[in-house]
């Protein structure tokens, strides 16, 4: 069975851009979660989307969005980026709303200059 | 604000040597997960502790949940070069779920 699949690995954007990540769940899997991980405040969570609707959202403004399709992949968007907004972006993929397993992939590593 | 505290922060030892690594919180978890990060990559879930009290073995590593649920360990016995890595312990369920803010593990050959 594939894994959490995240396009693209890498990204370099400048500031007042907007970007989209991408993000395959394992086949089977209802759930995606999304998390951004910088050196300073560690692994934090953005949201999760289950049923193409947003079920939770962390502490982020409103700059990050996401949706989730019909075939439970997902994207997540960030618009007008600010230099704080490096890091890498993990998208985790759950069997279920709520559980307590989440599966990640290998990221995506976004630098604004 | 990090629920989950995690310590030490950075351990580096020799090959061979035993370690433990500890994640503590103020609150009580249904269960707990422990994954590792490799630089670059996402984090791989090791482990699941659901009972308080609970130990699970993975070769040559053995994580206890805490008997009131709100701290766990990780026991590395006989490191080796490979277990180098960030551990992570998590917390929560997939819609609110929290991090630790790591231990980075280099064990030297």
């Amino acid at each position: 069975k594939a894994g959490v699949t995240q396009t693209p690995r890498y990204l370099i954007k400048t500031r007042g851009q907007q970007v989209t990540l991408s993000c395959s769940p394992i086949s089977g899997h209802r759930s995606v979660s999304w998390y951004q991980q910088t050196p300073g405040q560690g692994l934090q969570f953005l949201f999760e989307y289950f049923s193409e609707t947003q079920r939770n959202k962390g502490n982020f403004p409103g700059r990050f969005s996401g949706r989730q399709f019909s075939n439970s992949r997902s994207e997540m968007n960030v618009s007008t980026l600010e230099l704080g907004d490096s890091a890498l972006y993990l998208c985790a993929s759950s069997l279920d709303l709520g559980v307590t397993e989440a599966f990640f992939g290998q990221g995506t590593r976004l630098t604004v200059v | 604000t990090q629920l989950l505290e995690q310590s030490p922060q950075f351990l580096s030892i020799q090959e061979g040597e035993n370690l433990t690594v500890y994640c503590n919180s103020s609150s009580v978890f249904s269960s707990l997960q422990w994954y590792r990060q490799e630089p670059g990559e996402g984090p791989v879930l090791l482990v699941t502790v659901v009972t308080g009290g609970e130990v699970k073995k993975l070769k040559r590593l053995t994580f206890q949940f805490g008997d009131a649920r709100k701290d766990s360990s990780l026991h590395i016995t006989a490191a080796q070069p490979g277990d180098t890595g960030l551990y992570l312990c998590a917390g929560g369920r997939s819609h609110d779920m929290r991090f630790g803010a790591g231990t980075r593990l280099t064990v030297k050959p």
